[in-house]
């Protein structure tokens, strides 16, 4: 079935650990995005990637990295975890106007102890 | 910048009730808007948007929404909800090409 892909789904790390959360698309898309959610705060933007070969930082990027591989995957690293970046977080993709919404993947949710 | 709110942040209804999720936004120029929604365990999918045209925006399930542009409004609607209807529901808003800016979200909770 054509869409998001998120791996893994589901991770526990140590504080201090790293890891890379992968993401791969297969409508096309030229966007793609991550997003962080919290209890109570909605989805935050963490990084993006406008078109293949740029990657933009969103409101909260402190303590993430992330690479667009190829137009296709586009993953989101962290180098040190710390216990506040326990959350949900989604990857999604998006043609080229924002006027079509985006795809999300299905989210991985990561604990950091 | 642009920026989203949603003042609901847990509405209870009972079965058949009707709703309304309040949804306003802050941005003075041209406004594409959408409602998300996130089944329990589940991802964020879109229940619909508007971009041009008829403010009233019709979506899967029945649900819509009317963007009244005076009141910086996309509020979602739908007149007898079912329990199959218990979800997370966001509102967001792009400006331009950058990236949607969603709300916090309103967590709905339909009882038998």
């Amino acid at each position: 079935n054509a869409g998001v892909t998120q791996t893994p789904k589901f991770q526990v790390l140590k504080t201090g650990q790293s890891m890379t959360l992968q993401c791969a698309q297969d409508m096309n898309h030229n966007s793609m995005y991550w997003y962080r959610q919290d209890p109570g705060m909605g989805l935050r933007l963490i990084y993006y990637s406008a078109s293949e070969g740029t990657t933009d930082k969103g409101e909260v990027p402190n303590g993430y990295n992330v690479s667009r591989l190829n137009k296709r995957e586009f993953s989101l690293r962290l180098e040190s975890a710390a216990p506040s970046q326990t959350s949900v977080y989604f990857c999604a993709s998006m043609s080229g106007s924002a006027n079509y919404g985006y795809t999300f993947g299905s989210g991985t949710r990561l604990t950091v102890v | 910048a642009q920026s989203v709110s949603q003042h609901n942040h847990h509405v209870i209804l009972s079965e058949a009730a009707s709703l309304e999720l309040g949804c306003n936004y802050s941005y003075g120029g041209t406004v594409n808007l959408f409602w998300y929604v996130q089944y329990p365990g589940q991802h964020l999918q879109l229940l619909l948007k508007y971009f041009s045209g008829d403010p009233l925006v019709k979506g899967i399930k029945g649900f819509e929404a009317e963007f009244i542009k005076s009141k910086f409004s996309f509020n979602l609607r739908k007149p007898s909800v079912q329990w199959s209807d218990t979800a997370e529901y966001f509102c967001a808003l792009p400006s331009g090409n950058t990236p949607l800016v969603f709300g916090k979200g309103t967590r709905l909770s339909v009882i038998a």
